[in-house]
C-alpha cells in the first residue's frame, strides 16, 4: 500500500517558539493532504486539508496564522505550529489521498508527531 | 454540524466475538470507513462501506444502513492483539470526518 511518513517522530519545545512537522507520501502523489490533531484519549479532528498548490481550507475554531500549512508539492505538506504554547501538546498526524483510481476514496496516514510544548 | 457517535468503551474475552455501533448525521455522505488504532500510533485502515450490507473481510466484518445512518464493525475470535481504539469515519465530499472513537480491552 501506499505509505506517507513524517518527520519527525516526536519534537519537544520551549513555549513561544516555532514547530515544523513534514508530511511526505513516498511512493504516490497527494493531490490532497488532511492534517489532525488528536489528544489523549480523543478521537482524530481534521485541523485543515490542503490541496496542493493552494492554500490550504481551515477547520472551525482551527487558527490559520497558528498553524501554518504548505502544500508545495504533490509530495509534501508541511505543518508549522508557531509561537507554541503547551496547551499546543498534542499528537498531530497527517493523511494524503491520490488523484485517481480505484483506491482514490482511501487516505493514508503518516505515523503521527508527538508534540510537547514546555 | 457532524454528528458521528461510538460507544466510549468495550471489553471482550478472547475467542469471543464483539460488535462497534456507529450512528452518523452528516451533511453529505460518501462513504464510511473504520480504522484500528494503537496507542501512540496512526490509525490503520480496516474497511470501506459505500452500499448498505455487509462487507466481511477475515475476521473483521463491517456493515452500513445509510438510511438508518448507522454502521458497525464486527471482530470475530478477537485476539490479545485487537486491544485498541476503533475509529468510524464518515467521508464527506472532500475529508474524512472521524468519531468519537471505541476503545476496546480484550481480557485473557
Amino acid at each position: 500500500g501506499a505509505v506517507v511518513s513524517q518527520h519527525p517522530s516526536r519534537v519537544i519545545c520551549k513555549s513561544g517558539t516555532s514547530v515544523k512537522i513534514e508530511c511526505r507520501s513516498l511512493d504516490f502523489q497527494a493531490t490532497t493532504m488532511f492534517w489532525y490533531r488528536q489528544f489523549p484519549k480523543q478521537s482524530l479532528m481534521l485541523m485543515a486539508t490542503s490541496n496542493e498548490g493552494s492554500k490550504a481550507t481551515y477547520e472551525q475554531g482551527v487558527e490559520k496564522d497558528k498553524f501554518l500549512i504548505n502544500h508545495a508539492s504533490l509530495t509534501l505538506s508541511t505543518l508549522t505550529v508557531t509561537s507554541a504554547h503547551p496547551e499546543d501538546s498534542s499528537f498531530y498526524i497527517c493523511s494524503a489521498r491520490g488523484g485517481g483510481g480505484s483506491s482514490s476514496y482511501e487516505q493514508y496516514f503518516g505515523p503521527g508527531t508527538r508534540l510537547t510544548v514546555t | 454540524g457532524q454528528n458521528i457517535d461510538q460507544p466510549t468503551e468495550m471489553t471482550a474475552t478472547e475467542g469471543a466475538i464483539v460488535q462497534i455501533n456507529c450512528t452518523y448525521q452528516t451533511s453529505g455522505f460518501n462513504g464510511l470507513f473504520w480504522y484500528q488504532q494503537h496507542a501512540g500510533e496512526a490509525p490503520t485502515f480496516l474497511s470501506y462501506n459505500v452500499l448498505d450490507g455487509l462487507e466481511e473481510k477475515g475476521r473483521f466484518s463491517s456493515f452500513l444502513s445509510r438510511s438508518k445512518g448507522y454502521s458497525y464493525l464486527l471482530l470475530k475470535e478477537l485476539q490479545m492483539k485487537d486491544s485498541a481504539s476503533y475509529l468510524c469515519a464518515v467521508r464527506l465530499r472532500r475529508q474524512l470526518i472521524f468519531g468519537t472513537g471505541t476503545r476496546l480491552q480484550v481480557f485473557p
